[in-house]
């Protein structure tokens, strides 16, 4: 199996500029989680979504950030209008089963300018 | 808020020393995993330990879990340079889907 895809790997944006991750999980996965990780706050959970349909937004920061399942294969994370704040590391992850194994892309890393 | 707590946040030991990190944690859990991070790259599964489970061991891997202090450690024994990465724990509470994870440990292992 390919694991967990992510794109792009890097990305480097004006603040102001809208900002489109996105992910590709294991085949078979029913769950999906977005997180982001920083030196000062760690790794935080954003969203995740279970057979497509988002559960927890409960760690999305603000309105700026959005997120989309529309199929078992494919997921987005849209920042709109990115602010420098944003910048970290965004880390998408799936698992089979819940609160079981996840397992994790090599991340995006994103710098706001 | 982040349920573990990694401790010590960074360690040194040479090649052949084992190491061991601990993690602490506030509230009754369902599972504890610890995840490695190796520099610039994601997470990597590690090891998963039941809260009905006392000791676990994968390779040079060992785990304990005493959830009467609700704390774990990691000991990788005979450490290798290719160990050094970050280590985390993370915690499933009750049933609910997510994981919570630790501030991690830093490990620098020197040939």
């Amino acid at each position: 199996d390919a694991g967990v895809i992510q794109s792009p790997r890097h990305e480097v944006t004006e603040m102001g500029q809208e900002v489109t991750l996105r992910c590709k999980p294991i085949s078979g996965h029913d769950y999906l989680f977005w997180y982001r990780q920083t030196m000062m706050r760690g790794l935080e959970l954003l969203i995740y979504f279970n057979n497509n349909v988002p559960i927890d937004d409960s760690g999305m920061p603000e309105d700026r950030f959005s997120a989309k399942m529309p199929n078992a294969s494919f997921s987005t994370l849209k920042i709109q209008p990115s602010e420098p704040r944003d910048s970290a590391v965004y880390f998408c992850a799936s698992s089979k089963l819940a609160g079981e194994t996840q397992y994790f892309g090599p991340g995006t890393r994103l710098l706001v300018l | 808020s982040q349920q573990g707590e990694e401790d010590p946040q960074a360690l040194s030991i040479q090649e052949g020393e084992n190491a061991t990190m601990n993690c602490s944690y506030k509230t009754s859990i369902n599972n504890l995993q610890w995840y490695r991070q190796n520099s610039g790259r994601g997470l990597v599964h590690l090891i998963l330990i039941r809260s009905n489970e006392r000791e676990k061991h994968s390779g040079r891997l060992r785990v304990t879990l005493d959830t009467s202090k609700k704390s774990s450690s990691l000991l990788i024994t005979a450490s290798r340079a290719a160990d050094t990465a970050s280590y985390f724990c993370a915690t499933r509470r009750g049933d609910t889907d997510k994981l919570i994870f630790g501030t991690g440990t830093r490990l620098q292992v020197f040939p």
